[in-house]
């Protein structure tokens, strides 16, 4: 059965101070590793799609990066409107559906 | 403008009454998926569909039934034999089912 597990659950950040989210995961038959981005009340919102280990994806402040047992989220000199939930997901051989972590709410104060 | 809609944005049910979830996209995705989420929790699989006239069970289906009579449309009907519907409902269709999931609004369902 595939897992992930996403850490820290919550992280605060001032403004400009950079860090990193954590998506481990165990999957048969990686397809593919996404990110998604959600604010309270809304559907997430895709910000990546990882497929192979060493790849790595940027937007913006975001960087996402991928090994073959974890993938993670950098956020560089973030701003407040960077404040959200961040979701990882993997889909594994089957292809037919993305299993979640449980996300890691992100609030960065001015 | 391309994109998925749902609706209602709030619904509210009383014990023991089916309702009806609408999912709607026009990106001419083959592929349409129901989430459910659930405070602290991730999202969980509870319908897709591939193709027309064709869907499969996810993690979560017990209490709920979907249709897929037209590409565009998949709504999810959750009935009273769902024990704890409330909850935040999300649909995602993606171009083919390998293909990355894209998201709608979603619908908050309280039972009251």
């Amino acid at each position: 059965e595939d897992q992930v597990t996403q850490s820290p659950e919550a992280l605060r950040l001032q403004e400009g101070e950079s860090s990193s989210l954590n998506c481990s995961y165990t999957v048969s038959g990686l397809r593919g590793l996404f990110w998604y981005r959600q604010d309270p009340g809304k559907g997430p919102e895709f910000l990546f799609t990882l497929y192979s280990a060493g790849e790595e994806k940027e937007k913006e402040r975001l960087k996402a990066t991928l090994t073959k047992k974890e993938s993670f989220l950098h956020i560089t000199a973030p701003k407040p409107e960077d404040s959200a939930t961040y979701l990882c997901a993997v889909q594994g051989a089957a292809g037919n559906k993305l299993t979640f972590g449980g996300g890691t709410r992100v609030l960065v104060k001015p | 403008d391309g994109g998925i809609t749902q609706s209602p944005k709030y619904l509210f049910r009383k014990e023991g009454q089916n309702v009806t979830l609408s999912c709607e996209q026009n990106l001419n995705h083959d592929a349409m998926y129901w989430y459910r989420q659930d405070p602290g929790q991730g999202l969980r699989l509870i319908y897709y569909s591939q193709i027309v006239n064709d869907f499969q069970k996810g993690d979560i289906a017990e209490g709920y039934s979907v249709s897929r009579e037209k590409k565009e449309s998949f709504p999810l009907t959750v009935t009273s034999a769902q024990k704890n519907p409330t909850a935040f409902y999300l649909c995602a269709s993606s171009l083919e089912s390998i293909d990355t999931q894209y998201f709608g609004p979603g619908t908050r369902l309280t039972v009251l």
